[in-house]
C-alpha cells in the first residue's frame, strides 16, 4: 500500500513569501500530524489533524497554519517567511493519532530553505 | 524546556558490536515510548517500542530497556552492523502531551565496518 506522500520535495523561497505544502497520508489514516526538522532541534511538533479538525498543536507563532480535507490529505501554509523557517517539514499519517500507543508513518519530507 | 533529551549527538560503534543508544525524560506522566530511524533525505520510520507497564522489549536486534524511576530509556543493537547507520530518535508520548508525539534531537550512529 501507498505510503505517505508529500509535496513538493524541494523548494526555495524568499524571505516575506508565502509556502503551501502538501500531504496524502496512507490510504485509511485519518490522523495527519506535521513536524519541523532542523540540525539543532530535532523534530518538533507542529499540529495534528483528524477528520478535518486540528486536534492538537505545537508552539509555533500563528504564521504557521494547516488544515485537512475530507479525504484525509493535508496542507500546510507558512506566511511572511523568515530565514529561521529553513528546515525539513515532515508530515506523518496514523489511524487514530498518536494518543497512546499509536506508531506515525513518516513522509520523505519537504525541504524548505528560505533565502 | 525538553522533555525528552538524548545527549549524545552522535556514537561510532565497530561491526558486530553493541550499539547503546541513550534517551532522557522529564516528564513521568508519559506512559509510551517510541524509537525511529532516519536515513538521509528519507523520513523516521518506527523501529521499536516500549509501554510505560513493561521495561523491556526486544525485536530482533534491537531492544529497548526502560527504567521508569531514572526516567531513562535505552536501545540496544546487537550485533551493529553498518546498515544501522543512521539517525535514531527517541519519543514519547501520554501525560499531557496533548495527543502528540515528543521527540528529542537525535542521535547519528556510524556502525564502521
Amino acid at each position: 500500500k501507498a505510503g505517505v506522500t508529500q509535496t513538493p520535495r524541494y523548494l526555495i523561497k524568499t524571505r516575506g513569501q508565502q509556502v503551501t505544502l502538501s500531504c496524502s497520508p496512507i490510504s485509511g489514516h485519518r490522523s495527519v500530524s506535521w513536524y519541523q526538522q532542523t540540525p539543532g532541534q530535532g523534530l518538533q511538533f507542529l499540529f495534528e489533524y483528524f477528520s478535518e479538525t486540528q486536534r492538537n498543536k505545537g508552539n509555533f507563532p500563528g504564521r504557521f497554519s494547516g488544515r485537512q480535507f475530507s479525504n484525509s490529505r493535508s496542507e500546510m501554509n507558512v506566511s511572511t517567511l523568515e530565514l529561521g523557517d529553513s528546515a525539513l517539514y515532515l508530515c506523518a499519517s496514523s489511524l487514530s493519532g498518536t494518543g497512546g500507543s499509536g506508531e506515525l508513518f513518516f513522509g520523505e519530507g519537504s525541504r524548505l530553505t528560505v533565502l | 524546556d525538553q522533555q525528552v533529551k538524548q545527549n549524545s549527538p552522535s556514537l561510532s560503534v565497530q561491526e558486530g558490536r553493541i550499539s547503546i543508544l541513550n534517551c532522557d525524560y522529564t516528564n513521568s506522566m508519559f506512559d509510551y515510548f517510541l524509537w525511529y530511524k532516519k536515513y538521509p533525505a528519507e523520513g523516521p520510520t518506527f523501529l521499536i517500542s516500549i509501554s510505560s507497564i513493561k521495561d523491556k522489549n526486544e525485536d530482533g536486534r534491537f531492544t529497548v530497556f526502560l527504567n521508569k524511576s531514572a526516567k531513562h530509556l535505552s536501545l540496544h543493537i546487537v550485533p551493529s552492523q553498518p546498515g544501522d547507520s543512521a539517525v535514531y530518535f527517541c519519543a514519547a508520548s501520554g501525560g499531557g502531551s496533548q495527543g502528540n508525539l515528543i521527540f528529542g534531537k537525535g542521535t547519528k550512529l556510524s556502525v564502521k565496518p
